[in-house]
C-alpha cells in the first residue's frame, strides 16, 4: 500500500444527477478526512471519521452531501443533486490518531468534480 | 476562530534565487504549523511542520520557523530550483481540537524558471 488512493480522479456531471466519489487511505489508518478545494483557495475541512464512527461535519457540508465508512476502511462521499457551486477538486486524507506526536495527514490526489 | 493568510502568487524567480513565502495566523492558544506542497497533478505532501514557539521545521532545504510573537511562519529557501515549482500550502492545527482537522491558507504558487 503505497498510500491514498480515490476514484474517479475526474468526474463530469450534469446538474441534478447524483455523484459518488471514493477513497482508499492507508491500510493501518484509523482516521479519514474529507477537503473540498476550490480554485485559488486552499483546502477547506468537510467532515472526519475515526474507524467507522463519522465525528464530526462542517457547516459546510450541507444535507446533501453524505458520507461513509461503513467497516472502517474506505469511505464514499455522494453528492444528490449536484449544483454548479459544488464544482471543486474533493480531497481524501488519512491518519494514525495517537496521543502526542504524529498524526500526519496524507492526502490522496483528488478527485476533481466539474458540474455542467 | 482560527485562520490562516499567505502572501498571494504567483511568485516568479530565478533558479538559484532565495525564497521566502509569508504565512501569518490567528488562532486560540498555540496551534501546530505545516507547510503543505503540492505538485501539479498530484496530492498534498507535508513539507515541513513545528509543534511549538520557536521550532524550527526543515526539510529538503527548506525551513521556517514558529514566531510565537508575530503570529507567523514563514517559508523560506536559499537557493530554488525548477523542480520547486508547486503550490506551496501554510496549515495550521488548534492544539485543543481532537479532531486533527488542519485549516490551510490559500495557497502561493511558486515559479522558477530557468
Amino acid at each position: 500500500d503505497t498510500g491514498v488512493s480515490q476514484d474517479p480522479r475526474h468526474k463530469i456531471t450534469k446538474r441534478g444527477q447524483n455523484v459518488t466519489f471514493r477513497c482508499d487511505p492507508i491500510s493501518e489508518h484509523n482516521r479519514l478526512y474529507w477537503y473540498r478545494q476550490t480554485l485559488g483557495q486552499g483546502p477547506e475541512f468537510l467532515t472526519y471519521f475515526q474507524n467507522e464512527a463519522q465525528l464530526e461535519k462542517s457547516r459546510l457540508l450541507s444535507d446533501r452531501f453524505s458520507a461513509e465508512r461503513p467497516k472502517g476502511s474506505f469511505s464514499t462521499l455522494e453528492i444528490q443533486r449536484t449544483e454548479q457551486g459544488d464544482s471543486a477538486m474533493y480531497l481524501c486524507a488519512s491518519s494514525l490518531a495517537r496521543q502526542g506526536a504524529g498524526n500526519e495527514q496524507f492526502f490522496g490526489p483528488g478527485t476533481r468534480l466539474t458540474v455542467l | 476562530g482560527n485562520s490562516v493568510t499567505q502572501m498571494e502568487g504567483p511568485v516568479t524567480l530565478s533558479e538559484e534565487a532565495f525564497l521566502t513565502i509569508n504565512c501569518t495566523y490567528t488562532a486560540t492558544g498555540y496551534p501546530s504549523l505545516f507547510w503543505y506542497v503540492q505538485y501539479p497533478g498530484e496530492g498534498l505532501q507535508l513539507l515541513l511542520k513545528a509543534t511549538k514557539a520557536d521550532d524550527k521545521g526543515s526539510n529538503k532545504g527548506f525551513e521556517a520557523t514558529y514566531r510565537k510573537e508575530t503570529t507567523s511562519f514563514h517559508l523560506e529557501k536559499g537557493s530554488v530550483q525548477v523542480s520547486d515549482s508547486a503550490v506551496y500550502f501554510c496549515a495550521l492545527r488548534p492544539r485543543e481540537d481532537s479532531s486533527y482537522k488542519l485549516i490551510f491558507g490559500s495557497g502561493t504558487r511558486l515559479l522558477v524558471r530557468p
